[in-house]
């Protein structure tokens, strides 16, 4: 079956410091990926995604390079602000079951000023 | 344009009870996912509905059900309620189709005492 696999936390960083999270994933066939943020008391929200291999991803600051021959979708920033702080999830959906999302484990984020 | 509402926000219940979770989806959008949020398991995917179908199923025990609404609202329902239980239950809405974006609500905090 489909698998994500990424970096545990928390991760601490420093204001300004480059950020990267490490994202691997299992899947047949050909998946999308997603990179999800989740504040504090707060739900999912899209960070990024990409639906091919070299796609590349990005939103406020985040990118992430579909590569497939490493079957990774490597989060990075940067320079990371207090307001990163939260904890990030890499996703995929293989399309062949709709739109169902299997997660990695999520990776805490602590960005100190 | 409104976001995927979820209700109630909180519950509290006891072992053995059941509960029945709303979501509404963004207008327009006919496919609505549940997810199981933990400790411990991370986000398992439960269920998918598309047009009043099921089109997805996790691996939950048959107490965790849900049913889609011709108007696209979802409810989910967990009957004979366990400790383990407790977590938080998000609801996503998309697009028709697949690996589409999930647009995620805030979720119900269920705790079972």
């Amino acid at each position: 079956g489909n698998s994500v696999t990424q970096m545990e936390g928390p991760v601490t960083l420093s204001e300004e410091a480059f950020l990267t999270i490490n994202c691997t994933y299992t899947a047949t066939g050909y998946p999308s990926l997603f990179w999800y943020v989740q504040y504090p008391g707060e739900g999912l929200q899209l960070l990024l995604k990409a639906t091919k291999a070299d796609d590349k991803g990005s939103n406020k600051g985040f990118e992430a390079t579909y590569r497939k021959e490493t079957t990774s979708f490597h989060l990075e920033k940067g320079s990371v602000q207090v307001s990163d702080s939260a904890v990030y999830f890499c996703a995929l959906s293989d399309g062949a079951a709709g739109n169902k999302l299997t997660f990695g484990g999520g990776t805490r984020v602590l960005v100190k000023p | 344009k409104a976001g995927v509402t979820q209700t109630p926000r909180y519950l509290i219940k006891t072992r053995g009870q059941q509960v029945t979770l709303s979501c509404s989806p963004i207008s327009g959008h006919r496919s609505v996912s549940w997810y199981q949020q933990t400790p411990g398991q991370g986000l398992q995917f439960l269920f998918e509905y598309f047009s009043e179908t099921q089109r997805n199923k996790g691996n939950f025990p048959g107490r965790f059900s849900g049913r889609q609404f011709s108007n696209s609202r979802s409810e989910m329902n967990v009957s004979t309620l366990e400790l383990g239980d407790s977590a938080l239950y998000l609801c996503a809405s998309s697009l028709t189709g697949a690996n589409n974006e999930q647009f995620f609500g805030p979720g119900t905090r269920l705790t079972v005492l």
